[in-house]
């Protein structure tokens, strides 16, 4: 059974701060890993993708990285703004059976 | 991006009466779609894979008869609460795979039902 976990549980930062959000998983055989945005009372938008055989994805001010064979992907966001309060969530796609295991979230507040 | 549609957005039933939610696939077809329940401040718990032209496939501890799951074409699931009870109040979400490969997952805006 994967096994999905995320640290902080919270962060609060001052905005222009640089954010570093980890996940860690306990099986490798993983097809890929996800992150996720989700506001309040909202569904999730996601933000980065990356393949079992990729290292990283970068999209404007985010960037994440995946090392399989240590079970561990971190979420980088460079220069936060108040914008980007919310909770992330990472997810990672089982091999067998294409279903999503998830993350606790880190819920992120920055602080203007 | 793909987009994914729920509707209703939110929804108040009384107890013993049963509620039908939505899920689309706007723009690009969907042979699975997946079915989930968040409770407040907690992550995501997949109820059931809705598969086209098939039987939903349901995760253990989740009661078929009560969820109800049908994926009668390539864009649309039903999930329908039946004789629901305040216990079923909960945010429900719908996500469906992009069939590229990449196996990328959309997710709908959700649902919020509230049974009174």
């Amino acid at each position: 059974k994967q096994e999905v976990t995320q640290i902080p549980a919270a962060l609060s930062v001052p905005e222009g701060e640089n954010l570093v959000l980890n996940c860690s998983f306990t099986d490798s055989a993983i097809y890929n890993l996800q992150w996720f945005r989700q506001d309040p009372g909202k569904g999730l938008t996601s933000l980065l993708l990356i393949q079992s055989s990729q290292r990283e994805q970068t999209s404007g001010r985010l960037n994440a990285s995946l090392d399989k064979s240590s079970g561990r992907s971190t979420l980088y966001i460079a220069a936060s703004q108040p914008g980007d309060s919310a909770t992330y969530l990472c997810a990672a796609l089982r091999s067998n059976d294409y279903k999503l295991s998830f993350g606790a979230g880190t819920t992120v507040t920055v602080r203007a | 991006g793909a987009v994914v549609s729920q509707h209703p957005s939110w929804v108040i039933c009384k107890s013993g009466t049963s509620v039908k939610i939505e899920c689309r696939s706007l723009d690009f077809q969907a042979t699975t779609m997946f079915w989930y329940r968040q409770f407040p401040k907690q992550s995501l718990m997949l109820m059931a894979t809705s598969n086209e032209g098939s039987k939903a496939t349901y995760e253990q501890g989740v009661e078929k008869d009560k969820f109800l799951i049908n994926h009668a074409s390539l864009t649309l699931s039903t999930l329908t609460v039946t004789s629901a009870h305040p216990e079923d109040s909960s945010f429900y979400i719908c996500s469906a795979p992009t069939g590229d490969g990449a196996y990328e997952q959309y997710f709908g805006p959700g649902t919020r039902l509230t049974v009174t």
